[in-house]
């Protein structure tokens, strides 16, 4: 029962570069999302999907890119990495209020 | 516009004593409010929520209560155990609208 999986774990980036963040689940669930969590500021929404085919901004968008060409998939883009964007990433996701999230991403920008 | 916040980034409890934690929202068109439990390197995971048709709602050790005229909540552990340091966050949100958003976390140490 793997639920929602995110790779890669961990990742080191150079300023400049580009990476896809994975996130996958197996709920069947609609509605996904994508958090970035940083000290003392909590877990910050980057972008959502309430459906396949579908996305929209969040709180913390710019920078970021998303796709949802499957139901089960939400892809989230960096095209040039900043260290700004040293961070840890969790993707959720839900059918109702209650969602369930991955083991996250710590990603590192140099 | 931060339109939840946890005033409190950490807490410091012994075990067996009350652990209150607090939670202040902006957005009256909230409706529906959850609490997450978060772990070192594990995703955060669902602990409790309530519906604002209620001003409380308890499962076990824990109790959330509602006061949404003060757009307020707070999560109380009782007894607080060991087990239960973690950073806990709340999640207010509009049923329908899967927009979940959260608030900057506590972190709760509960000490022997």
């Amino acid at each position: 029962n793997a639920g929602v999986t995110q790779t890669p774990k961990f990742r080191v980036l150079k300023t400049g570069q580009s990476m896809t963040l994975l996130c996958a689940q197996d709920m069947n669930h609609e509605y996904m999302y994508w958090y970035r969590q940083d000290p003392g500021m909590g877990l910050r929404l980057i972008h959502y999907s309430v459906g396949e085919g579908t996305t929209a901004k969040g709180e913390v968008p710019d920078g970021y890119n998303v796709s949802r060409l499957k139901k089960q998939n939400f892809l989230l883009g960096l095209e040039s990495a900043a260290p700004s964007q040293t961070s840890v990433y969790f993707c959720a996701s839900s059918q109702g209020a209650e969602a369930f999230f991955g083991q996250g991403t710590r990603l590192t920008v140099v | 516009d931060q339109q939840v916040k946890q005033n409190s980034p950490s807490l410091s409890v012994q075990e067996g004593r009350i652990s209150i934690l607090n939670c202040d929202y902006t957005n009256s068109m909230f409706d529906y409010f959850l609490w997450y439990k978060k772990y070192p390197a594990e995703g955060p995971t669902f602990l409790i929520s309530i519906s604002s048709i209620k001003d409380k709602n308890e499962d076990g050790r824990f109790t959330v209560f509602l006061n949404k005229s003060a757009k307020h909540l707070s999560l109380h552990i009782v007894p607080s155990q060991p087990g239960d340091s973690a950073v806990y966050f709340c999640a207010p949100s509009i049923q329908g609208a899967q927009k979940l958003v959260f608030g900057q976390g506590t972190r709760l140490t509960i000490n022997p």
